[in-house]
C-alpha cells in the first residue's frame, strides 16, 4: 500500500519567515494529494489540494508543490502568523476508492 | 452545512465498560471513516464505509472494536469492553464516493479509559 512520510518532524520558523514541509510518497499510482492542518483540539482541516495533473497550486500564503518524478510534494507557508501554529499532514491517496494513506504529520510553531 | 458531528466530545470511562462513539456525517457524502489519533502512531484507520457497507475493517485493533452504519446519516464506534491502551482521540471523517476529494473531520472524541 502507499507508504508517505513527512519531513522535519518540527519546524520553527519566525513570524514573517517562510515554512516548507515536504513529503515523499511511494506508490507511483498516487493521483491527489491534500495537505490539512490540526490545531490543538481541532479536527484536521483540509487547507490545501493538488492532483497529479498540475505541478503547483497557490491560495493566498500557502501553496503546494508535485514533482511525480521524485515522488514528492511540499507545502510553503508565506509570511508565517502565529495562527499557523499547527500540526500538518499530508496525505496522498492511489485513487478509486477514496482511501487516504497520510503522514505522521509536523508540528509548525510560528515565534512572534 | 453543520459539518461532520461527532458525540460525545469527551467520555471518561472505567476499565471494562462499553463505550459507544457517534457520527453524523455531512448529508450527500457516501464514504465514512473512522481514525484513532495517539501520539505514538499518529493517524490510525480503522475501518471505513462506502454506500453504509463496510469495505475495509483490517485497521480494527481486536475484537472489542465494532463498528457500524446502519443509514447514510449514523455510525457508531463501539469498544466492548474498553481498556486502558484504548485511550485516544477518535476522528470520524466524511467525503463523497467514488472521486478523490479531500475528507471533511469532525472534532473528534477524546477517550479515556482509567
Amino acid at each position: 500500500g502507499e507508504n508517505v512520510e513527512q519531513h522535519p518532524s518540527t519546524l520553527s520558523v519566525q513570524e514573517g519567515d517562510s515554512a516548507v514541509i515536504k513529503c515523499t510518497y511511494s506508490d507511483s499510482a498516487s493521483n491527489y494529494f491534500p495537505w490539512y492542518k490540526q490545531e490543538l483540539g481541532k479536527g484536521p482541516q483540509l487547507i490545501i489540494d493538488i492532483r497529479s495533473n498540475v505541478g503547483e497550486k497557490k491560495d493566498q500564503r500557502i501553496a503546494v508543490t508535485l514533482n511525480k518524478t521524485a515522488k514528492h510534494f511540499s507545502l510553503h507557508i508565506t509570511e508565517t502568523q502565529p495562527e499557523d501554529s499547527a500540526v500538518y499532514f499530508c496525505a496522498a491517496s492511489p485513487g478509486g476508492n477514496n482511501r487516504l494513506a497520510f503522514g505522521k504529520g509536523n508540528q509548525v510553531v510560528v515565534i512572534p | 452545512d453543520a459539518g461532520v458531528i461527532q458525540s460525545p466530545r469527551h467520555e471518561v470511562t472505567e476499565m471494562g465498560q462499553e463505550v459507544t462513539l457517534r457520527c453524523k456525517p455531512i448529508s450527500g457524502h457516501n464514504s465514512l471513516f473512522w481514525y484513532r489519533q495517539t501520539m505514538m502512531r499518529g493517524l490510525e484507520l480503522l475501518i471505513y464505509f462506502n454506500n453504509n457497507v463496510p469495505i475495509d475493517d483490517s485497521g480494527m485493533p481486536e475484537d472489542r472494536f465494532s463498528a457500524k452504519m446502519p443509514n447514510a446519516s449514523f455510525s457508531t464506534l463501539k469498544i466492548q469492553p474498553s481498556e486502558p491502551r484504548d485511550s485516544a482521540v477518535y476522528f470520524c471523517a466524511s467525503t463523497p464516493t467514488g472521486l478523490n476529494y479531500g475528507y471533511t473531520f469532525g472534532s473528534g472524541t477524546r477517550l479515556t479509559v482509567v
